[in-house]
């Protein structure tokens, strides 16, 4: 199994902050890289594929860059409902793989 | 507008089979794969399978061969069936459409999700 490390696993910000999380890969897995968001007692939702594609109707103050093994999501100008928690994903292999999760909390 | 909804008992006996049902509205079976996803605070998401309405179904191995996913397309449904399971099996079961392009794949739409308790 392809292994996928979050860091850090938890967060706090404020509104307005810029913040980073990161996503490392135990092999390279190119750019087949998913972000997703989840709020409690919700779904995931899909913000980014393909490691730095937007999907459709996210904010762009959301992006996401990297290739190979490390991987990076940043969020600009946080707002009241970017507090969540976001997972990463990897779809190089249909063994389909999901970080831990880090859970960006209000300072 | 895609819509999944997950349907089945909310407490399983130990060593029984867990059966759910994934609804899916407003798109066909034939137009995407079809994927089940676990969460737990011990295992975090754990990708389970995922089926198309042609072709063999594709399984996380390790579940140890305990899953089945089978296609219901007259009913618009796909199914997982989890066999022998324990309260490791505990978890939030949602179901999940997988969209792609250009060779790379992700999971969309999701349903709201359904608890799953494996207790005597």
């Amino acid at each position: 199994d392809i292994q996928m490390t979050q860091s850090p696993l938890s967060l706090s910000a404020s509104v307005g902050d810029r913040v980073t999380i990161t996503c490392r890969a135990s092999q390279s897995i190119a750019k087949y890289l998913n972000w997703y968001q989840q709020k409690p007692g919700k779904a995931p939702k899909v913000l980014i594929y393909a490691a730095s594609t937007l999907h459709s109707g996210v904010p762009s103050r959301f992006s996401g860059s990297g290739s190979g093994t490390d991987f990076t999501l940043t969020i600009n100008n946080l707002q009241p409902d970017d507090f969540a928690t976001y997972f990463c994903q990897q779809c190089f292999t249909t063994l389909y793989t999901f970080g831990q999760g880090t859970k960006l909390e209000i300072k | 507008q895609v819509q999944l909804q997950e349907s089945g008992p909310g407490l399983v006996t130990p060593s029984e089979t867990l059966s759910l049902t994934c609804t899916v509205s407003g798109a066909s079976l034939g137009t995407s794969y079809w994927s089940w996803i676990r969460q737990s605070p011990r295992r975090g998401l754990e990708w389970i399978g995922f089926v198309q309405y042609s072709g063999s179904p594709i399984y996380n191995p390790s579940l140890k061969r305990r899953a089945t996913l089978s296609v219901d397309t007259s009913k618009n449904q796909f199914s997982l069936n989890l066999t022998s399971v324990t309260a490791a099996d505990t978890a939030l079961y949602f179901c999940a459409g997988i969209l792609g392009s250009d060779n790379y794949n992700w999971f969309d739409p999701w349903g709201q999700g359904t608890l799953v308790t494996v207790s005597s």
